[in-house]
C-alpha cells in the first residue's frame, strides 16, 4: 500500500491554465507538506499543514493555494500557470511528535508548463 | 541567509567507503536529517541526528557536531544501487515548518 500518494504523476499544460494536484496519506500523520524540486534538484518547502493550521511560506506566489479537506488529504491548486512553475511537486507527511525530522514523500508530480 | 553546503558530486567504486559532508548556517537548529533520492524517484529518509554523535543504520551512519554546525553521512560497503543523490536537511524551527534542504550530492558508484 502506498503511504503517500499523489495524482497526477505527470501533467503537461499550457501557460495561464489552472491545475490541481491531489495528495493523500494513509499513515495517520497530522502534518503534511508540499515541496517543489526544480531542475537543479533543489528541494524547497512550499507549505506545511498541521491538522487545521496552514503555515504559508511567504516566498510562494499566491497563485499557489493548498486545500486540506481533512488531515489525510492536502491538495495543491495552481492558478495562472507560468513557465517557471515547471518542476516536480512532492507531497509529504511526518509522524506526530517528530516535527519534520522524518518526512515521508510521495512519488512526485512532474509538472511541465508549455 | 540560511544555507546548507554539501559537495555537488562524489564518485567511488563498489565496496568503498564514502563520506558526504554537510555544513549549515541557519537561524535555528533542531536536527539534521539525510535523504536519498534515485533519479526519477522520491526522496527517502535515511537518518536523523538531533544530538551530537554518531547514528548507525546498517551500512549508513550519520554524524553531527552542533558546535561546528557540521554533519556527515557515511556510506560503507558501497553498492551500485547506492548511486543516487543525497540531501542533508535542517529543521530550523521547533514546529518543523522551516525545513531547509541542501542542494544535494550526486554519488556515482562504479564497478
Amino acid at each position: 500500500d502506498t503511504a503517500v500518494s499523489q495524482t497526477p504523476k505527470y501533467l503537461v499544460t499550457q501557460m495561464g491554465n489552472d491545475k490541481s494536484i491531489k495528495c493523500e496519506q494513509n499513515l495517520g500523520h497530522d502534518t503534511m507538506y508540499w515541496y517543489k524540486q526544480d531542475s537543479k534538484k533543489f528541494l524547497k518547502i512550499m507549505f506545511s499543514y498541521n491538522n487545521k493550521e496552514l503555515i504559508i511560506n511567504e516566498t510562494v506566489p499566491n497563485r499557489f493555494s493548498p486545500k486540506s479537506p481533512d488531515k489525510a488529504h492536502l491538495n495543491l491548486h495552481i492558478n495562472s500557470l507560468e513557465l517557471g512553475d515547471s518542476a516536480v511537486y512532492f507531497c509529504a507527511s511526518t509522524p506526530p511528535g517528530t516535527y519534520g525530522n522524518t518526512i515521508y514523500f510521495g512519488e512526485g508530480s512532474w509538472l511541465t508548463v508549455v | 541567509g540560511q544555507s546548507l553546503e554539501q559537495p555537488s558530486e562524489v564518485t567511488a567504486v563498489e565496496g568503498a567507503i564514502v563520506q558526504i559532508n554537510c555544513t549549515y548556517q541557519t537561524s535555528g537548529f533542531y536536527g539534521l536529517s539525510w535523504y536519498q533520492q534515485h533519479d526519477g524517484g522520491a526522496p527517502t529518509f535515511l537518518s536523523y541526528n538531533g544530538l551530537d554523535g554518531l547514528e548507525e543504520t546498517g551500512r549508513f551512519s550519520s554524524f553531527l557536531s552542533r558546535s561546528d554546525s557540521y554533519g556527515y553521512l557515511l556510506l560503507q560497503e558501497l553498492q551500485m544501487k547506492d548511486s543516487a543523490s543525497y540531501f542533508c536537511a535542517v529543521r530550523a524551527d521547533q514546529a518543523g515548518t522551516a525545513l531547509i534542504f541542501g542542494k544535494g550530492t550526486t554519488l556515482s558508484v562504479s564497478s
